[in-house]
């Protein structure tokens, strides 16, 4: 089945620092990567929709200059969290698919982020 | 805005007995619905997905059934085992292709 890496898997940092998440799909060409946020016994968010070559569509709520988002590869999608807070510490995911957006999603095993 | 509902937040079950979870949802016009298990600190493992048109699906000892008229969904887990222990969560996908996830059922099932 497809795959979809996620790295690093936890990261933790200072305050006021930037962090990047990888997302690469090892198998397949992902035309479309997604972005989720997850709180500790909440559902997953998605934060933004991310399509080879063009800008990433953010969701409603979501910060664009907090979260940058690039997907310069139909393989790697890459999150930046920018200058990072401690309400930022949160489990990112990734997924990604293949073709056409509503096909199934591929998802990552996840970054667990603590900013200190 | 479609809003996701799994009922209950957490079961415990004894090793053998069947799962019922379920997954509601308030909007019908779904693309298709999926049922997903998260392991502790884990990404999402893809357990069945079932086309809106579908009435189930099944996979080994897994069977998810779809009522979108009812904007409902449950997944059943016979003969269930330790290493089914996990959090269960099910996803509507809407036709612009956007999941919406309900924040989960955590299953323990007891030796």
């Amino acid at each position: 089945g497809a795959v979809v890496s996620q790295h690093p898997s936890r990261v933790i940092c200072k305050s006021g620092t930037s962090v990047k998440i990888e997302c690469r799909s090892l198998d397949f060409q992902a035309t479309t990567m997604f972005w989720y946020r997850q709180f500790p016994k909440q559902s997953l968010m998605l934060m933004a929709t991310s399509n080879e070559g063009s800008k990433a569509t953010y969701e409603q709520g979501v910060e664009k200059d907090k979260f940058l988002i690039n997907h310069a590869s139909l393989t790697l999608s890459t999150l930046t969290v920018t200058s990072a807070h401690p309400e930022d510490s949160s489990f990112y995911i990734c997924s990604a698919t293949l073709g056409d957006p509503k096909n199934i999603q591929y998802f990552g095993a996840g970054t667990r982020l603590s900013v200190l | 805005k479609q809003e996701v509902t799994q009922i209950p937040a957490a079961l415990s079950v004894p090793e053998g007995e069947n799962l019922v979870l379920n997954c509601s949802f308030t909007d019908s016009a779904i693309y298709n619905l999926q049922w997903f298990r998260q392991d502790p600190g884990k990404g999402l493992t893809s357990l069945l997905l079932i086309q809106s048109s579908q009435r189930e699906q099944t996979s080994g000892r897994l069977n998810a059934s779809l009522d979108k008229s009812s904007g409902r969904s449950t997944l059943y887990i016979a003969a269930s085992q330790p290493g089914d222990s996990a959090t269960y969560l099910c996803a509507v996908i809407l036709f612009d292709y956007k999941l919406s996830f309900g924040a989960g059922t955590t299953v323990t099932v007891r030796a």
